[in-house]
């Protein structure tokens, strides 16, 4: 089975770095999706980790450690925009080719 | 190209009702899987269909059903509506293959009175 933890809530003020953590146990694993969800609107790609490492793009960076189940999504120069739900989620390796979401960390991004 | 696309955007529907939820996905996009958002649960996998066929089924009763039409279009089906099937309806396209990026259509809230 999958199990997907992160934070429920987050609160940063605006210009900050702010880091989002995700940690997983799971009966098998290809990669992480971060992906980002606004209020009412459907969520939106952000990046995928398949290898250990951080990748960066733009103002955000996503990190990855397959041997400690974990990954962050780093969020720089924190905009109010970025005031949203923060999907992480697990790929199984091949066969099933549905990824398991946790339930999602809500930032808020205050002035 | 073309996004996800999902018919209605809002529904209300009565206890016992039935509905019909539409999903096109992203052209040369073959697998559409269906997805129920609420506050307390969070992104709950329904069911995902490849190739007009269904490849993975999450863990909700019957009353929900779906299909896809040669073209990739899916439809989803939720019969004797309850209170709690009031939820965002989010679909998402992919190519299919394990580790492929999910699209997400704009989804359909459903409120059940």
């Amino acid at each position: 089975g999958q199990n997907i933890d992160q934070p429920t809530e987050m609160t940063a003020t605006e210009g900050a770095i702010v880091q989002i953590n995700c940690t997983y146990q799971t009966s098998g694993f290809n990669g992480l999706f971060w992906y980002q969800q606004h209020a009412g609107e459907a969520p939106t790609f952000l990046s995928y980790n398949v290898l250990d490492g951080l990748e960066e793009k733009g103002r955000f960076s996503s990190f990855l450690s397959r041997s400690k189940g974990y990954s962050y999504l780093l969020l720089k120069e924190l905009q109010m925009k970025d005031s949203a739900s923060y999907l992480c989620a697990v790929s199984p390796p091949g066969g099933s080719y549905i990824p398991t979401f946790g339930r999602g960390t809500s930032l808020i991004v205050h002035p | 190209k073309a996004g996800v696309t999902q018919t209605p955007r809002y529904l209300i529907k009565t206890r016992g009702q039935q509905v019909t939820l539409s999903c096109s996905p992203i052209s040369g996009h073959r697998s559409v899987s269906w997805y129920q958002q609420t506050p307390g649960q969070g992104l709950q996998f329904l069911f995902e269909y490849f190739s007009e066929t269904q490849r993975n089924k999450g863990n909700f009763p019957g009353r929900f059903s779906g299909r896809q039409f040669s073209n990739s279009r899916s439809e989803m089906n939720v019969s004797t509506l309850e209170l709690g099937d009031s939820a965002l309806y989010l679909c998402a396209s992919s190519l299919g293959e394990s580790g492929e990026t999910q699209y997400f259509g704009p989804g359909t809230r459903l409120l059940v009175l």
